[in-house]
């Protein structure tokens, strides 16, 4: 599995557009990029997965350059309640019952 | 919307106690999974299962643990003696698939927290 290095945290402000990128040197060709987000005591959620260009959806949007060694997570207009953990993982989804491996993820805290 | 579903939710338990964590997946799903988080670290993988036997599982699932689907729609984790360093937020998840063009989501349960004394 392709080892992901995300910021530890991050802060922002209610309204303001937040972007979280993570780096993926190492990424295998079959490897898909996923971002889950987790709230206190919660399990995580999925949130968007791409492969390469862009993917949008109702709540974020995923944007992985050419290369795809890194991906950037970005939620627009952040709320109070965008307040959790975000995970990127990097994974081979051709696999069945491919097991997600967690890293430390990125804690967003946003202020009103 | 489908959920998995956890029981209990917390459970308090004394040292060396069997413990027996239930879930139940959404019901189309075939891919089955247990995670841990000890309070204020990331989840751990601990166990995946297919077709009624373990796929894959990690190096904190050792003869203690064990998984079982005992009818069509439980899937249960087992700790037969438990130790204080056991302690944690146990979440089953599950999946329909992780081939071809499918996203491999996993869909995470509320958990549940195990605290041993």
């Amino acid at each position: 599995l392709a080892k992901t290095t995300q910021p530890i945290s991050m802060d922002s402000y209610e309204g303001q557009e937040v972007n979280i990128t993570c780096s993926h040197n190492n990424i295998a060709t079959n490897d898909y990029i996923t971002w889950y987000q987790q709230f206190p005591s919660q399990g995580p959620r999925f949130i968007i997965q791409g492969y390469k260009t862009k993917v949008t959806n109702e709540v974020a949007s995923l944007f992985i350059p050419a290369d795809r060694k890194s991906s950037t997570l970005s939620l627009p207009r952040v709320s109070l309640s965008d307040t959790a953990v975000y995970y990127c993982l990097v994974g081979d989804y051709d696999q069945a019952g491919t097991a997600l491996i967690f890293g430390k993820g990125t804690t967003l805290s946003v202020s009103s | 919307e489908p959920e998995v579903t956890q029981t209990p939710s917390h459970q308090v338990t004394q040292m060396g106690q069997e413990v027996i964590l239930r879930c139940v997946p959404i019901s189309n799903h075939l891919y089955f999974y247990w995670y841990r988080q000890i309070l204020g670290q990331k989840v751990e993988f601990l166990v995946s299962f297919y077709n009624n036997e373990i796929s894959e599982k990690s190096e904190i699932f050792d003869d203690q643990f064990s998984v079982e689907r005992p009818d069509g729609s439980n899937f249960t984790l087992k700790i037969r003696s438990t130790k204080l360093e056991d302690s944690a937020m146990y979440f089953c998840a599950s999946s329909d698939s992780g081939r071809g063009t499918d996203t491999g989501e996993l869909f995470f349960g509320e958990g549940s927290r195990l605290t041993v004394l």
